[in-house]
């Protein structure tokens, strides 16, 4: 598969261990962020949201953490398994003007260890 | 699978040529947005296209054009290329026209020699 950003920071952990990816985002002004997982040769997969009236939410095994006192974001992933080794990308955006991509950080590359 | 689709899968050419690269959105989409990806620079927004009209402008540079079809699917177009070029481009597809929720194809990935 593609190898993408051979220079991203890496995290490794152990498989059943729970991983925290950090992504500290640019824009104050930003009201909604998404992460999204990136597996070797695939496009991009959103992973779960979070709106700027919310500091926390959760989906299946992850969880997203939004500290806009100073423009934080976090993944947690519980009980993590191989299949999510991936490179993962935090994306932020201004929903409100509804004018504004999304801006993508350079993402983190977590690796399972078996 | 997340329904947006892409050719071609690979593509390989020469520096000062052109290529057009396709996207499908999903069902239902209206929005189609394009990214370059390459090593070094992670995922950078070219350029957004809703219901046919572009909506917004990223880093696209004035060799690269897109368009948006009647029937929604896109096309970006990439002349005089450089090796700087090589990288992968990927399509995105929304419902609406804001940045939100984006569902991505399988990338086309495009090397310049």
């Amino acid at each position: 598969g593609e190898s993408v950003g051979l220079h991203l920071p890496t995290l490794s952990v152990q498989e059943g261990d729970n991983s925290i990816i950090n992504c500290a985002y640019s824009n104050s002004a930003s009201d909604y962020f998404i992460w999204y997982k990136q597996e070797s040769g695939k496009g991009p997969q959103f992973i779960i949201d979070i709106r700027s009236n919310m500091d926390k939410r959760q989906g299946q095994r992850v969880t997203v953490l939004l500290n806009k006192t100073v423009k934080h974001l976090s993944l947690q992933i519980a009980a993590t398994q191989p299949g999510d080794s991936a490179v993962y990308f935090c994306a932020e955006n201004i929903e409100a003007t509804g004018n504004t991509p999304l801006v993508f950080g350079k993402g983190t590359r977590l690796s399972v260890i078996a | 699978d997340s329904g947006v689709t892409q050719t071609p899968k690979h593509l390989i050419t020469a520096t000062g040529q052109r290529v057009t690269l396709r996207c499908s959105p999903r069902s239902g989409d209206l929005s189609v947005y394009w990214y370059q990806q390459s090593l070094d620079q992670g995922l950078q927004f070219l350029i957004q296209y809703y219901n046919g009209e572009e909506r917004a402008k990223g880093n696209i540079l004035e060799r690269f054009s897109a368009q948006q079809f009647p029937d929604l699917h896109s096309e970006l177009n990439l002349s005089s290329l450089e090796l700087g070029d090589s990288a992968l481009y990927f399509c995105a597809s929304s419902v609406g026209p804001t940045g939100g929720e984006q569902y991505f194809g399988p990338g086309t990935r495009l090397t310049v020699t």
